[in-house]
């Protein structure tokens, strides 16, 4: 069955620390992956997405995700993280070809001045 | 371009009430959805619809049903509400099937329901 993984409902890094938000999936065929984050009391807004080339993703606020099909992850980072940051992270796998979206169930993210 | 966006914000509805959310989008897109959001499980989708005059159920559709008679609107109605439908409700749009650099899903603001 097709699944997302998020490890980690919480994490709590200090401002300027380095992120790394860990994602697994679960799909027999070539994944259509994302990375959204919504604030509080905000809907989901897109970080990055990958469906094929580059297995390194640039998206935008400054994150970065890599795809290894080996590993079946999709890992969101940040080299330096800002107060801004604080946040709920979701991953999330289109079926590709169906109208299907699988979502994570989140990691809260706590910025620490 | 507004984009997705959900109407009302918040609402408050005693058991047994009715109503129905409104989900806007600008886009011209075919695909929309409504998708509930609670804490620790993600999001589970409740309708979807692959254009106009289209619905079709998702993981949780009990208690819910949809319309699609135009294809900017998708409007998602309790019609007798229970506490367990307390939740916040994020409609979302999409231009067509998952897959392509294209595609992917631009979301509303979401609705919060309280059931008491």
């Amino acid at each position: 069955a097709q699944s997302v993984t998020q490890p980690d409902i919480h994490i709590t890094v200090s401002e300027g620390a380095s992120l790394e938000l860990r994602c697994n999936y679960s799909y027999g065929a070539t994944p259509y992956l994302f990375w959204y984050v919504q604030s509080p009391g905000q809907g989901l807004q897109l970080l990055l997405k990958y469906f094929s080339g580059d297995t390194l993703v640039q998206g935008i606020k400054g994150f970065e995700a890599e795809f290894k099909r080996s590993q079946s992850s999709f890992n969101l980072r940040k080299p330096s993280v800002h107060w801004s940051d604080a946040a709920e992270y979701f991953c999330a796998v289109g079926a590709t070809g169906t109208y299907k979206y699988i979502f994570g169930t989140g990691t809260r993210l706590k910025v620490l001045a | 371009n507004a984009g997705v966006t959900q109407t009302p914000k918040f609402r408050v509805l005693k058991t047994g009430q009715s109503m129905t959310l409104l989900c806007a989008q600008d886009m011209n897109h075919e695909y929309m959805y409504w998708y509930r959001q609670d804490p620790g499980m993600g999001l589970r989708l409740i309708h979807y619809s692959v254009g106009e005059g289209t619905t079709a159920k998702g993981e949780v559709p009990d208690g819910y049903n949809v319309s699609r008679l135009k294809k900017q609107n998708f409007l998602l109605g309790l019609e007798s509400a229970a506490p367990s439908q307390t939740s916040v409700y994020f409609c979302a749009s999409s231009p067509g099937l998952a897959g392509g650099s294209s595609n992917e899903q631009f979301f509303g603001p979401g609705t919060r329901l309280t059931v008491l």
